[in-house]
This record gives structure tokens, sequence and C-alpha cells, in this order.
């Protein structure tokens, strides 16, 4: 069975300062991991996923395999960055395994 | 494009009622999940649909049922509520090919008292 945990439920950060969500997964298989984003009062939306390896409003996500994580990253936060992050995982089929989330807090 | 589509976007249904909820997939997908999200979690896989059969499930009781109609579009039926099927559904749509992304409604949220 698949697993992924985000071991922070709340990030906060200042404006300016870097920022760096955890996400550690468990898979026997190879799997694909994604970076879900959720805005107030909008609707969960893809960020970026690790096998376009690109950059996505300053975000970049290196997928380890060795440590099974897949770790979030940006240098600079903006107080647009504020909002709910979700980490998933897709195995097998086409089913996401979610972790619980991660809320980000960008103070000016 | 309206991308997905659910409704309603809030219910109140009391303990032992039964409730459907309603998706239309974005324009171009063919299949949709369903996904349950409790309070402070992240979302829990419920089931697939596609090509109108059921093609994988998650960890959720039978009282959890589903249909899929030829135009693509979804509807998750809950049977015997219960106060812990309160939570936001989200409906996710996607195109078979795996190189296709997710697309997410916006959710109903659903409150058993």
């Amino acid at each position: 069975a698949q697993r992924v945990t985000q071991p922070e439920k709340l990030l906060s950060v200042f404006k300016g300062a870097p920022v760096e969500l955890k996400c550690n997964y468990s898979y026997s298989g190879s799997p694909e991991l994604f970076w879900y984003v959720q805005y107030s009062r909008q609707r969960l939306q893809l960020l970026l996923r690790h096998i376009s390896r690109e950059s996505i409003k300053g975000f970049t996500a290196d997928l380890n395999k060795g440590e099974t994580s897949f770790h979030l990253k940006k240098p600079f936060a903006q107080e647009e960055d504020s909002a709910m992050y979700y980490c998933a995982l897709r195995a097998a089929g086409n089913k996401l395994t979610f972790g619980g989330g991660t809320r980000v807090l960008v103070k000016p | 494009d309206a991308g997905v589509t659910q409704s309603p976007t809030h219910l109140i249904k009391t303990r032992g009622q039964q409730v459907t909820l309603r998706c239309s997939p974005k324009s171009g997908h063919d299949t949709v999940s369903w996904y349950q999200q409790a309070l402070g979690q992240g979302p829990q896989f419920i089931f697939q649909y596609y090509e109108e059969e059921e093609r994988q499930r998650g960890n959720f009781p039978d009282r959890f049922s589903g249909h899929q109609f030829p135009n693509y579009s979804s509807e998750l039926n809950v049977n015997a509520l219960l106060l812990g099927d309160s939570a936001l559904y989200l409906c996710a749509s996607s195109f078979q090919d795996r190189n296709y992304g997710y697309t997410f409604g916006s959710g109903t949220r659903l409150t058993v008292v």
C-alpha cells in the first residue's frame, strides 16, 4: 500500500525567506509524485509533477528515491504563496494518494 | 470551458438518509474519480469510473456507490448516512491516458446531522 506523509501542518515564513515543504512517501514500485495547491476559496490545482522537472511560480521539487522524498522548495516566498499544499502519489491505476497537507503562511 | 462542475455546493442531511452528489467532467475528459476530504485532512480516494464501470476503489464501505453515464458525468451515492460522512466531496476528471493530469471540482460540502 502507498502512503504520503507531510510532517508539518503549518509553515509560517516571512516574505522573501526560503520555504521548504517536506513530503515523504512509501511505495514499493516506481511512483509518480505531484504537488497540488489550494488557494483560499479556490479549487485544488496542480502545481507541479516530478516527471516534468519544471519550475512553477518559482517552486521546484526533486524526487529522491533513496530517501523516498519529494520536498517542495522556493528560495524567496511571496505573500501570494500563502495556501494549502498537498503532496500526492500516483501508483498503479490512476488513483491519487494525498498527504495530510501543509498550510503555508507568508507574513509581510 | 467550465472545468469540472459539481452539484450541489452544500447539502445538509440527517443520519440514516441517502444522498446523491453529481459531477460533470471537464470537456474532453472521460474518467471521473471521487475523493472525500474530512476537515483538516487530505483528500481520500473513494473510487474511479471509466467507460461507465468502477475501475478502482479505495477503502470505503459498500454504502458508497457510484455511476457514470454515457456522457461521462458521474454520481456518487451514499446510503445510511453517518455523522462521520460529513466532509467535502471532490470530483476529479482526467483522460485515461496517464500523461494527462487531473482537474478538480470545487466540491460538495456534506453535513450530516
